[in-house]
């Protein structure tokens, strides 16, 4: 089976500061995407960051990046100088065999 | 344009009611998405058209009714829903369903309320 884990239902940072959510996942795959979306209070989905699982070179965006374990099957996903606009639910997917699998979603406070 | 429109944005209705959802995507996309949302939940996959076809309905009950008139449109008519349905309805298309390499675009959504 397919999964994917976000651990923390809600994180908070203070503004200007950095933030690592996580995120773990399991496929028996081994031609994958992982992606991580941020859905603001607007309620569009966004994508933020994504990586290819035969690349070994970690996927950056400005101010986001990922640090991707392939064999620890994790993927983290950093914010740097965090900004109020960063405040979202933040979902990391997978897709592989096919089929788009959500983790369940982790909630970002920016404190200012 | 990378973007995919849906529109009403809001709609309430009666459990009586007809009514349908509209999305269209201008990106030449071959692959368009339902999906439903509760509150603070990840999305959860409806249903899948591949070149105007369906090719995945994940059992759900047939008082939702997709619809692809053509590649870049996508509908959903509802009818005699019940109170548990109300949600947001995202729609989403990518490239082809195929290609591992494939993103996802989504609408805004539509948040329907079932009364």
């Amino acid at each position: 089976a397919q999964t994917v884990t976000q651990s923390q239902p809600e994180m908070s940072v203070q503004e200007a500061e950095t933030v690592t959510l996580s995120c773990t996942y399991d496929t028996s795959e081994s031609d994958y995407y992982l992606f991580w979306y941020k859905q603001p209070p607007s309620r569009q989905m966004i994508l933020v960051i994504r990586q290819e699982a035969y690349k070994q070179q970690n996927a950056t965006e400005n101010r986001f990046s990922v640090n991707f374990q392939k064999a620890a099957k994790s993927f983290s996903l950093k914010i740097s100088d965090s900004q109020l606009g960063d405040a979202a639910m933040y979902f990391c997917a997978l897709y592989s065999n096919y089929q788009l699998i959500w983790g369940a979603g982790t909630k970002l406070i920016i404190k200012p | 344009d990378t973007e995919v429109t849906q529109t009403p944005k809001h709609l309430v209705m009666g459990m009586t009611n007809k009514k349908s959802l509209k999305c269209e995507q201008h990106m030449g996309h071959r692959a368009m998405y339902w999906y439903k949302q509760k509150a603070k939940k990840p999305p959860e996959l409806m249903f899948v058209y591949s070149y105007e076809k369906l090719s995945i309905n994940e059992s759900v009950p047939s008082r939702f009714s997709p619809e692809c008139p053509n590649s870049s449109l996508l509908n959903l008519h509802l009818h005699a829903l019940q109170p548990e349905d109300s949600a947001l309805y995202l729609c989403a298309s990518s490239q082809d369903r195929y290609r591992v390499n494939t993103e996802a675009f989504f609408g805004q959504g539509t948040r329907l309320t079932v009364v």
